[in-house]
C-alpha cells in the first residue's frame, strides 16, 4: 500500500469548491506531518501551493490566493487541499507530499477539471 | 533572480550511465538543501534524491539507492546527479528543485529529459 493515496481524478464546476484528499497509510498518523501541496500544469514544472500541519503551523505559498487553503481529517487520517471558487485557470494535477522515514514522498497525484 | 538550469539529459541505452548537472544562480547556493524529482511519461512525480545545504548528507529514493549519486560544488554554484545501471523505468524528466525555508520545493527548474531505451 503506498504511503500517500490521492484520487485519481476529480471534476467541478466554475466557482464551486473542490477537495482534494491525501490519505496517508494506515499507521502513519495524519497529525504527526506536515502535509505540502503541490499544482502542477502541463509544460510548466510543478508550483509550491502550501503546507499544512496544524491551523497554528501552516504555511501559503508566495502569491498563491487565500482560495486554496488545507486541512485534515483526523477521522480518515487524510491531508485536504480546499479549492473555493473553482477558475478554469485550476485544471491542473495537485500533489501531495511528505517526508517520511528519511525520504520525501509524493501521493500519486489528482488531475483536477474544471468543467 | 533564481534560476536552475538542469542539462545533461539524452538518450542512453539499458545499463548505460548519465550524468545530470543543475547550474544554480539568483540565491545563496550553499544555504539550501537541494532534490532532484522525476516524472516519468504519463506518471507522476517522484522524489529521487536530496543532498544537503553543505554536501555532507545525502538521501535517495529506494528506486535508485545503488545506482545514482548526487552531489554538489558550492564553489561552483552547481550539482551533478551521476546516474549508473540505467533502466528503462527510469525514463522521465529529471527537475532540479531547491528546497526553501520551511522545508517547502520553492523553486524548480526546467527539468531536463532522460530516455533509456535500446
Amino acid at each position: 500500500q503506498a504511503v500517500l493515496t490521492q484520487p485519481s481524478s476529480l471534476s467541478a464546476s466554475p466557482g464551486a469548491s473542490a477537495s482534494l484528499t491525501c490519505t496517508l497509510r494506515s499507521g502513519i498518523n495524519v497529525g504527526t506531518y506536515m502535509i505540502y501541496w503541490y499544482q502542477h500544469k502541463p509544460g510548466s514544472p510543478p508550483h509550491f501551493l502550501l503546507r499544512y500541519k496544524s491551523d497554528s503551523d501552516k504555511q501559503q505559498g508566495s502569491g498563491v490566493p487565500s482560495r486554496f487553503s488545507g486541512s485534515k481529517d483526523a477521522s480518515a487520517n487524510a491531508g485536504i487541499l480546499l479549492i473555493s471558487g473553482l477558475q478554469s485557470e485550476d485544471e491542473a494535477d495537485y500533489y501531495c507530499m511528505i517526508w517520511y522515514s528519511s525520504a520525501w514522498v509524493f501521493g500519486g497525484g489528482t488531475k483536477l477539471t474544471v468543467l | 533572480e533564481v534560476q536552475l538550469v538542469e542539462s545533461g539529459g539524452g538518450l542512453v541505452q539499458p545499463g548505460g550511465s548519465l550524468r545530470l548537472s543543475c547550474a544554480a544562480s539568483g540565491f545563496t547556493f550553499s544555504s539550501y538543501e537541494m532534490n532532484w524529482v522525476r516524472q516519468a511519461p504519463g506518471k507522476g512525480l517522484e522524489w529521487v534524491s536530496y543532498i544537503s545545504s553543505g554536501g555532507s548528507s545525502t538521501y535517495y529514493a529506494d528506486s535508485v539507492k545503488g545506482r545514482f549519486t548526487f552531489s554538489r560544488d558550492n564553489a561552483k554554484n552547481s550539482l551533478a546527479l551521476q546516474m549508473n545501471s540505467l533502466r528503462g523505468e527510469d525514463t522521465a524528466v529529471y527537475y532540479c528543485v531547491r528546497e526553501g525555508h520551511g522545508d517547502l520545493f520553492d523553486y524548480w527548474g526546467q527539468g531536463t529529459l532522460v530516455t533509456v531505451s535500446s
